[in-house]
């Protein structure tokens, strides 16, 4: 599976859009862009997940370049319940590598 | 509300012990994994069961032995652990093994050993 590069921490104001980014330049063709985070104490929450095109679902957007080589989350008005660790992720299948992720803190 | 289910959610075990970790799914499932997570890292994938059988196994120590009783259920038995093996253990599952298919994660059994 593909590496990918996430900045370690983001901060973000409550009600404003969070865009997190996504560095995976060695992404092969048939590799899917997936996201997951995780809540203090919780499970990783499957968010969205994409090939080539845009997608869009009630929790976030994903924005993939044209190359592949990056993406970004955005979510579009954080809640303080949006604070977690974001992960990036690329795979072919469903089996996932989980990177080091972004500490993506929402503040009042 | 989580969709996988795993008990319980705390255990503590000494190293001569004999415990086990269950996990459960009614979604339908045919994919179900184990990650093993310390502190402040990343989840690790450990074991995968494909439509009941084994199909991954990531170099996992033999102290830790999954096992797949029916297309709902996941065990992992667990034998003469470490106290390095104190981790957060999540379940997941997905629809089966080929991707792209999400997975769902029950919120983990918080394993401590003396």
């Amino acid at each position: 599976d593909a590496k990918t590069t996430q900045p370690p921490s983001m901060d973000c104001a409550e009600g404003r859009a969070a865009n997190l980014p996504c560095n995976h330049s060695t992404i092969s063709g048939n590799e899917y862009v997936y996201w997951y985070r995780q809540i203090h104490s919780q499970g990783p929450q499957y968010i969205i997940h994409g090939l080539k095109n845009n997608e869009t679902n009630e929790m976030a957007s994903l924005i993939i370049t044209e190359d592949r080589k990056s993406s970004t989350l955005i979510l579009p008005h954080a809640t303080l319940r949006d604070t977690a660790v974001y992960y990036c992720i690329i795979s072919g299948y469903s089996t996932l590598t989980f990177g080091k992720g972004t500490m993506l803190l929402v503040s009042p | 509300d989580t969709e996988v289910t795993q008990t319980p959610k705390h255990l503590v075990m000494g190293m001569t012990n004999k415990k086990s970790l269950k996990c459960e799914q009614h979604m339908g499932h045919r994919a179900m994994y184990w990650y093993k997570q310390k502190a402040k890292k990343p989840p690790e994938l450990m074991f995968v069961y494909s439509y009941e059988k084994l199909s991954i196994n990531e170099s996992v120590p033999s102290r830790f032995s999954p096992e797949c009783p029916n297309s709902s259920l996941l065990n992992l038995h667990l034998h003469a652990l470490q106290p390095e093996d104190s981790a957060l253990y999540l379940c997941a599952s997905s629809q089966d093994e080929s991707g792209p298919q999400p997975q769902h994660f029950g919120d983990g059994t918080r394993l401590s050993i003396l």
